[in-house]
């Protein structure tokens, strides 16, 4: 069973547009990270949310988090050719297991 | 110390054989993670220590494989008698507070 579901799953748009992902859970987590991967790399860590609520920036990418601490969306402004890559959110839910778990993952391509 | 580090970062086997690999995690780290990543997909959790200690561990971590970390400080992952299916991505983490991810092996099985 999938814990984190991320929608949609590709995505592909121009330079200049803006977009949502989205990363939805049925449990409870105390906290969520976002990361971006390029292929061939692990992972990079973009930002950990932990307050229900909470908003954060990082120059043209927003990130929320629930305020029931169930999901999480990241909002990119001005999408770049340099955005391309797979987004995935990540987190321990509450239920008591010490698996980090990852979300199903967003693969975006920006054309320039 | 600048991040986790694995090595090797690539390694092509015959079937059957038998490979290791090696996580240096980031040194204050007393958390440390494995995953197994195919194309276009998440990773997915294999094994959880805390120190030395490997306290939780995926039903996709098969008899043919093992993890260790000995001294709480670097962990291998060890694939016995390879399998085509076997072929990945494999990728460990560390954390304290935030999980930091190594740069990955990518194993493939001929």
């Amino acid at each position: 069973t999938q814990l984190l579901e991320q929608s949609p799953q590709f995505l592909s748009i121009q330079e200049g547009e803006n977009l949502t992902v989205y990363c939805n859970s049925s449990s409870v987590f105390s906290s969520l990270q976002w990361y971006r991967q390029e292929p061939g790399e692990g992972p990079v860590l973009l930002v950990t949310v932990v307050t229900g609520g909470e908003v954060k920036k990082l120059k043209r990418l927003t990130f929320q988090f629930g305020d029931a601490r169930k999901d999480s969306s990241l909002h990119i402004t001005a999408a770049q050719p340099g955005d391309t890559g797979l987004y995935l959110c990540a987190g321990i839910s509450s239920s008591g297991t010490y698996k980090y778990i990852f979300g199903t993952g967003t693969r975006l391509k920006v054309l320039a | 110390d600048t991040g986790v580090s694995q090595n090797p970062r690539h390694k092509i086997t015959k079937r059957g054989q038998n490979v290791t690999f090696r996580c240096d995690p980031i040194s204050e780290h007393n958390r440390l993670y494995w995953y197994r990543q195919t194309l276009g997909q998440g990773p997915e959790f294999l094994t959880y220590f805390q120190n030395e200690a490997q306290l939780e561990k995926s039903r996709l971590l098969s008899d043919r494989f093992s993890a260790e970390r000995p001294k709480g400080s670097f962990s291998t992952l060890e694939i016995q008698r390879t399998e085509q299916g076997d072929s990945a991505m494999y990728l460990c983490a560390s954390s304290s507070a935030s999980v930091l991810f190594g740069s990955g092996t990518r194993l493939t099985v001929v």
